[in-house]
């Protein structure tokens, strides 16, 4: 099967730095990534959607500029949060799909973020 | 706008049980329809999931669910839980529409599998 890995698994950083994210696709190429915030017992909630090569595109609500996004080739897509705060702490999940895979997504094992 | 709804927030059962665990949806068309399950700390793994055919879907762990069209249903199911089948549940669909469509999840149910 398709598989997805994020790295790194676990990063505690001190509020007012950035922190990258990077979601890889590692067996297929992925036409399109998507980037999820969970809350603490609470559903996963979309943040942004990227396809390779292009800009993502945010949800409502999502600020863009906090967030960054690239997608720049078809197996790596990083997620950058500038200028981090404890309320920015959660945990950051990618998924991807690819060619070949309908409208399946497969989910990375997920980012946990402490802005101390 | 399309809608996911998992009446129980928290279930538990105890081991060997059965299980059976609720989805609905609000959706004009019938979607693709999905179930994952995430253990603590961790990413979501697909259990299973319906696109069209037949509407009883066999997934991984010895899960099933069946979608129930009349009902806009499509619950998980486990004739014998085991305890480490204790995470979070997830239903999710996505329109059957062409293109790419955005994913609706459910707000989970937690199942706890007690001795």
């Amino acid at each position: 099967g398709a598989v997805v890995s994020q790295h790194p698994s676990r990063v505690i950083c001190k509020s007012g730095t950035s922190v990258k994210i990077e979601c890889r696709s590692l067996d297929f190429q992925a036409t399109t990534m998507f980037w999820y915030r969970q809350f603490p017992k609470k559903s996963l909630m979309l943040m942004a959607t990227s396809n390779e090569g292009s800009k993502a595109t945010y949800e409502q609500g999502v600020e863009k500029d906090k967030f960054l996004i690239n997608h720049a080739s078809l197996t790596l897509s990083t997620l950058t949060v500038t200028s981090a705060h404890p309320e920015d702490s959660s945990f950051y999940i990618c998924s991807a799909r690819g060619y070949g895979y309908a409208d399946e997504q497969f989910f990375g094992p997920g980012t946990r973020l402490t802005v101390l | 706008a399309q809608s996911v709804t998992q009446p129980d927030i928290h279930i538990t059962v105890s081991e060997g049980a059965s299980l059976e665990l609720r989805c609905n949806y609000s959706y004009g068309a019938t979607p693709y329809l999905f179930w994952y399950v995430q253990s603590p700390g961790q990413g979501l793994q697909l259990l299973l999931k319906y696109f069209s055919g037949d509407t009883l879907v066999q997934g991984i762990k010895g899960f099933e669910a069946e979608f129930k069209r009349s009902q806009s249903s499509f619950n998980l199911r486990k004739p014998s839980v085991h305890w480490s089948d204790a995470a979070e549940y997830f239903c999710a669909v996505v329109p059957n529409s062409g293109g790419y469509q955005k994913v609706t999840f459910g707000t989970g149910t937690k199942l706890q599998v007690i001795p």
